[in-house]
């Protein structure tokens, strides 16, 4: 079946630029995360998703950074005034509800979308 | 959650079982074992987890030793697109408090050689 979707791909943007990432979640996935990879480096959390609520953002690193989800499904993540050190990999994850059985279900991964901030 | 220690590269010839190791001994009862993988410029790739008992799925097997300190994730056959960092993480089995993060470590590069 088809999984997470990221889009775009690339993105190469001039510091001070707005940018919106999207994240297409797999089909029935409630749960949706947000991370990402700097060059050389493990997975750093940003914001969970329970449906359209987000119970934790205390990932996001900066009051520039914000993200949205509507109707359950696809989610936007948006960064105001790019800087230089917001370069990395954004990936988006999505699983099973976990907030109700309090069942810790496996994630599953998009293919990112490169952020280059020059 | 409980730290896992990884080396962090091995070789593997194509065809061949590769057995990769994980040392998790500060594990706790509820606790489970994940691997995950990431094939350069792809984003991570869920393969097995397992409690206590020993895992097989259609990608690996995964097996945890009695005293669940450490676990083995078996690739019985590699092929060249085997070649990636792999990830063992430690993760409690109920998302109470913020278990739902994933904490990657610095993994394990397998690479598989024709």
């Amino acid at each position: 079946g088809a999984g997470v979707s990221q889009s775009p791909s690339n993105k190469v943007t001039e510091k001070g630029k707005d940018v919106e990432l999207r994240c297409d979640p797999i089909s029935g996935h409630t749960a949706l995360y947000w991370y990402r990879q700097s060059l050389g480096q493990g997975l750093e959390f940003l914001i969970y998703f329970q449906g359209n609520s987000a119970p934790d953002k205390s990932g996001l690193p900066s009051d520039r950074f914000s993200a949205e989800r509507t109707g359950g499904s696809v989610s936007t993540l948006t960064i105001q005034r790019t800087q230089q050190e917001d370069s990395a990999v954004y990936l988006c994850a999505s699983s099973l509800p976990t907030a109700s059985l309090r069942v810790n279900y496996e994630q599953y991964f998009g293919p990112g979308t490169r952020l280059t901030v020059t | 959650d409980a730290k896992t220690t990884q080396p962090p590269s091995m070789d593997c010839a194509e065809g061949r079982a590769a057995n990769l190791p994980c040392n998790h001994s500060t594990i706790s009862g509820n606790e489970y074992v994940y691997w995950y993988r990431q094939i350069h410029s792809q984003g991570p790739q869920y393969i097995i987890h397992g409690l206590k008992n020993n895992e097989t799925n259609e990608m690996a097997s995964l097996i945890i030793t009695e005293d669940r300190k450490s676990s083995t994730l078996i690739l019985p056959h590699a092929t060249l697109r085997d070649t990636a960092v792999y990830y063992c993480i430690v993760r409690a089995g109920n998302s109470g408090g913020s278990n739902y993060k994933l904490t990657f470590g610095k993994g394990t590069l397998l690479t598989v050689n024709p």
